[in-house]
């Protein structure tokens, strides 16, 4: 089955850890994204990636960082520089662009502590 | 630039009434405007999506949009609303100049009434 992962489900964090979130996907697509989910705010682009081994920021980058060595792997680390880190974080990827369609995984709840 | 704003935070409707979602965008080149569903704890999946090949896109779950240019407008609309349709909607833009990011509305929450 093709698709796109997301692990944790669930994440807590006490202040002044920085965390990992993981997202894989076996679509065979070149670009990656992640975004942030606030109630009643949409979804707010962090990074993406549109290769491996290069990224770019989105809106919203500061007090987080993004590597993509893998054409299937973006994970994102939100470091303790974020200073509102609870919220709900998007995964997605698509073919080649934000032109073509974003397939989002299920997403990972993050709560500080 | 481009930016996208969706007209009422919350609609609620009943079984069978008609569904009528707002989305106006706003891009200074031809867009790419999609609209996605989101249900509760999971990831948005996609509902319909506007590439200028027709003004009238049809999407899934009997949900279409009509692009209308001289109105910046690309409103969603479904003839019956089931009971499954309650969910949040999102709509999005994106375009060849800016290809590595999309704009996101701050969603519709759709709530169908028995």
């Amino acid at each position: 089955d093709g698709g796109i992962t997301q692990s944790p489900k669930y994440l807590f964090r006490k202040e002044g850890q920085n965390v990992t979130l993981s997202c894989e996907q076996n679509l065979n697509h070149d670009a990656m994204y992640w975004y942030r989910q606030d109630p009643g705010q949409g979804l707010r682009l962090i990074y993406y990636s549109q290769i491996v081994n290069d990224f770019q920021k989105g809106d919203i980058a500061e007090g987080y960082s993004v590597s993509r060595e893998k054409k299937e792997s973006f994970p994102l680390t939100v470091t303790s520089a974020q200073k509102n880190p609870t919220a709900f974080y998007l995964c997605a990827s698509s073919l080649y662009s934000s032109t073509d369609t974003q397939y989002f995984g299920p997403g990972t709840r993050l709560t500080v502590l | 630039a481009q930016s996208v704003t969706q007209l009422g935070s919350h609609v609620s409707v009943s079984e069978g009434a008609l569904v009528l979602l707002r989305c106006n965008y706003s891009s200074s080149v031809p867009p790419y405007l999609f609209w996605y569903v989101q249900y509760p704890n999971q990831g948005l999946q996609l509902l319909l999506k506007y590439t200028s090949a027709a003004t009238l896109v049809k999407g899934i779950n009997g949900f279409e949009a009509e692009f209308k240019k001289s109105e910046t407008s690309f409103h969603l609309t479904k003839p019956s609303a089931h009971m499954s349709d309650a969910a949040e909607y999102f709509c999005a833009v994106s375009s060849n100049t800016n290809a590595g990011k999309s704009t996101f509305g701050d969603g519709t929450t759709l709530t169908v009434k028995p």
